[in-house]
């Protein structure tokens, strides 16, 4: 079965700095990968993703991730952190084929803007 | 593009009573429908999944009950509300608005059971 591991919990970073979020994943075939973010009461949404081909993906408000194949990694990076990017993180694979299509997601990371 | 709703915002219940959240999906037809809760401080549980009207697998025993009356119509229900069942409830679908295999998320409902 399929898993995915967040390592971090939370994280703080003060504003304008870099920051990586880890993650690391378990499937046996090539995974559809995902990064979600949550604000605080709000639905989960779509950063980025990463099907095939560019092991490196360009997301939305200035993030992306680098699939690692070699270290079943999909860690997803921001060269310099807005205040507005503190929120919970979450990372999914999902199983490619078939109509019973599922995501398996981590646990989260709590990411905290310091100004 | 994908828009999905899902009534109500929030809820406040006493233990006992009864539940219906519904989840209603804009886009293309025969999506797959999916039901997650979150508890307080914990990451997303996949309730039931749905391939189509009338089709509902359920991931977990639980309290809880999903049905799918109509293809863009998803509605999460209990006879009898525990405790526990408070929580953050996200609803979920995939090809509702493209081609591929991207899950997109309602806005929520919040449950608190008193």
């Amino acid at each position: 079965a399929q898993s995915v591991t967040q390592p971090d919990i939370h994280i703080t970073v003060s504003e304008g700095a870099s920051l990586e979020l880890r993650c690391n994943y378990s499937y046996g075939a090539t995974p559809y990968l995902f990064w979600y973010v949550q604000s605080p009461g709000q639905g989960l949404q779509l950063l980025l993703k990463y099907f095939s081909g560019d092991t490196l993906v360009q997301g939305i408000k200035g993030f992306e991730a680098e699939f690692k194949r070699s270290q079943s990694s999909f860690n997803l990076r921001k060269p310099s952190v807005h205040w507005s990017d503190a929120a919970e993180y979450f990372c999914a694979v999902g199983e490619s084929g078939g109509s019973n299509y599922k995501l398996t997601f981590g646990k989260g990371t709590l990411l905290t803007v310091n100004p | 593009s994908q828009t999905i709703h899902q009534w109500p915002a929030t809820l406040v219940q006493p233990v006992g009573s009864p539940l219906s959240l519904e989840c209603t999906v804009e886009g293309t037809s025969n999506p797959n429908l999916y039901w997650y809760r979150q508890a307080a401080g914990r990451g997303l549980q996949l309730l039931f999944y749905s391939v189509g009207i009338g089709q509902i697998s359920s991931e977990v025993p639980q309290n809880l009950s999903a049905s799918r009356p109509q293809d863009r119509q998803f509605i999460l229900s209990s006879k009898k509300l525990l405790l526990s069942d408070s929580g953050f409830y996200l609803c979920a679908c995939n090809w509702c608005g493209g081609s591929d295999e991207t899950q997109y998320f309602g806005p929520g409902t919040r449950l608190l059971v008193l």
